[in-house]
């Protein structure tokens, strides 16, 4: 099973600030497998990154990923207030789909 | 706009089956090769993928679930249900039905807003 690390647990920041979300992989990921999404409370999760870099359908430009090896980024480039959330990654890769557990991004 | 809603018990007694229906309008489940998904997401924690099937039937399941879980499809009534059975207070969780990409990659791009299930006496 390839597990998914997420880092850091929580993110305190402002917004109009950066923030930079990390997934790390137990093993070697193709990176059209790699997705990442937005979770608010009460809410289902949101397609945010898929095949690593490319962006859903309406998710706005200052949501960017990329990956280097088995590490996987997320980028809000400049934070919004609706943009503090909880972040998670997710994985397809032998035969099992995996998610990280979670990076939540608060309001410093 | 593709829609999902999940349906089903609230609760459920352990020992017993859990069993639940995802209703798809806005698009036929038959059309555009795609996969259909369970999620789900104990209270408080993260997301664990139940498992998945194409219209034609073909099911992929999650290893760890395997042994409890049936996924099964209704192309007549654009309808896909999840039965789990043995449940266990474990198996409490908010489950999501979710359309699955899994061509050129595999990821979750519509969710049903989830329904809360859980097993308690």
């Amino acid at each position: 099973e390839i597990v998914l690390t997420q880092s850091p647990g929580t993110l305190s920041l402002s917004p109009g600030e950066r923030a930079t979300l990390s997934c790390r992989a137990s093993q070697s990921v193709s990176s059209i497998y790699l997705a990442w999404y937005q979770q608010k409370p009460g809410q289902a999760p949101r397609l945010l990154i898929y095949g690593a870099s490319s962006r859903a359908s309406g998710i706005p430009e200052r949501f960017s990923g990329s990956e280097s090896g088995t590490d996987f980024t997320l980028t809000i480039s400049r934070l919004e207030p609706e943009d503090f959330a909880v972040y998670y990654c997710q994985q397809y890769g032998s035969s099992l789909i995996t998610f990280g557990q979670g990076t939540r991004l608060e309001i410093k | 706009q593709l829609q999902l809603q999940e349906s089903g018990p609230g609760l459920v007694k352990p020992s017993e089956t859990l069993s639940l229906t995802c209703t798809v309008s806005g698009d036929s489940i038959s059309s555009g090769g795609y996969y259909w998904a369970w999620i789900r997401q104990p209270p408080g924690k993260g997301l664990e993928w139940i498992g998945s099937i194409f219209s034609t039937g073909s099911t992929y399941y999650n290893s760890s679930l395997k042994s409890r879980v049936t996924i099964s499809v209704d192309t007549s009534k654009n309808q896909f249900s999840l039965k789990l059975s043995s449940v266990s207070a474990a198996d409490t969780s908010v489950y999501y039905c979710a359309r699955h990409i899994w061509a050129g990659g595999s990821y979750f791009d519509f969710w049903g807003q989830g329904t809360l299930v859980t097993v308690s006496s």
